[in-house]
């Protein structure tokens, strides 16, 4: 199947400091990619809806300001939390979909843990 | 608007027996419906979906799963469980032609041997 990278799969960082994700489809070219938090024992909570040169769709309560996406590209897109703080720590997932069949692929999630 | 409740937050089973999770849906217009399991710390992995024809759909490791319209269902099974099922599983909704998934909260799958 298609294969979805993220890349930190984890990092540490101190509060303040700011923190880049990766998301990289490997073998096809997505025009539309999906970041996701998901928090302890909780479901995903879609955060926004990332496409290929233009601005990103942030859903509702979601800072665009904080979490900054950009997808400069047909196979990266890029979430960087800007100003961590505590709260921030989380599991952070990527989905890409392969324009073919529509079908989303996950990246394997990026452990964010703000100290 | 599109939500999905999944109950049961955690379902042990012997390894052996019957897999059953269960998910409901709700949904304004036809909806895709998909399930996804999730290994500790890794991301998300397709088991099965179900957009449109067959109502029973097939996924890989032996699942499968029935859309019941009637009932608004689309609960996952399988025959037999084996130890390397255990995982966390997420029933997802979305709308006809759209790609934004919406998640249920998940089932946490035991395999007690």
């Amino acid at each position: 199947g298609a294969v979805v990278s993220q890349h930190p799969s984890r990092v540490i960082c101190k509060s303040g400091t700011s923190v880049k994700i990766e998301c990289r489809s490997l073998d096809f070219q997505a025009t539309t990619m999906f970041w996701y938090r998901q928090f302890p024992k909780k479901s995903l909570m879609l955060m926004a809806t990332s496409n290929e040169g233009s601005k990103a769709t942030y859903e509702q309560g979601v800072e665009k300001d904080k979490f900054l996406i950009n997808h400069a590209s047909l196979t990266l897109s890029t979430l960087t939390v800007t100003s961590a703080h505590p709260e921030d720590s989380s599991f952070y997932i990527c989905s890409a979909i392969r324009p073919v069949n529509t079908e989303a692929f996950f990246g394997q999630g990026t452990r964010l843990t703000v100290v | 608007a599109q939500s999905v409740t999944q109950l049961g937050s955690h379902v042990s089973v012997s390894e052996g027996a019957l897999v059953l999770l269960r998910c409901n849906y709700s949904s304004s217009v036809p909806p895709y419906l998909f399930w996804y399991v999730q290994y500790p710390n890794q991301g998300l992995q397709l088991l099965l979906k179900y957009t449109t024809g067959a109502t029973l759909v097939k996924g890989i490791n032996g699942f499968e799963a029935e859309f019941k319209k009637s009932e608004t269902s689309f609960h996952l099974t399988k025959p037999s469980a084996h130890m390397s099922d255990a995982a966390e599983y997420f029933c997802a909704v979305t709308l006809t032609g759209a790609n934004n998934l919406f998640f249920g909260t998940g089932t946490r799958l035991t395999v007690i041997p």
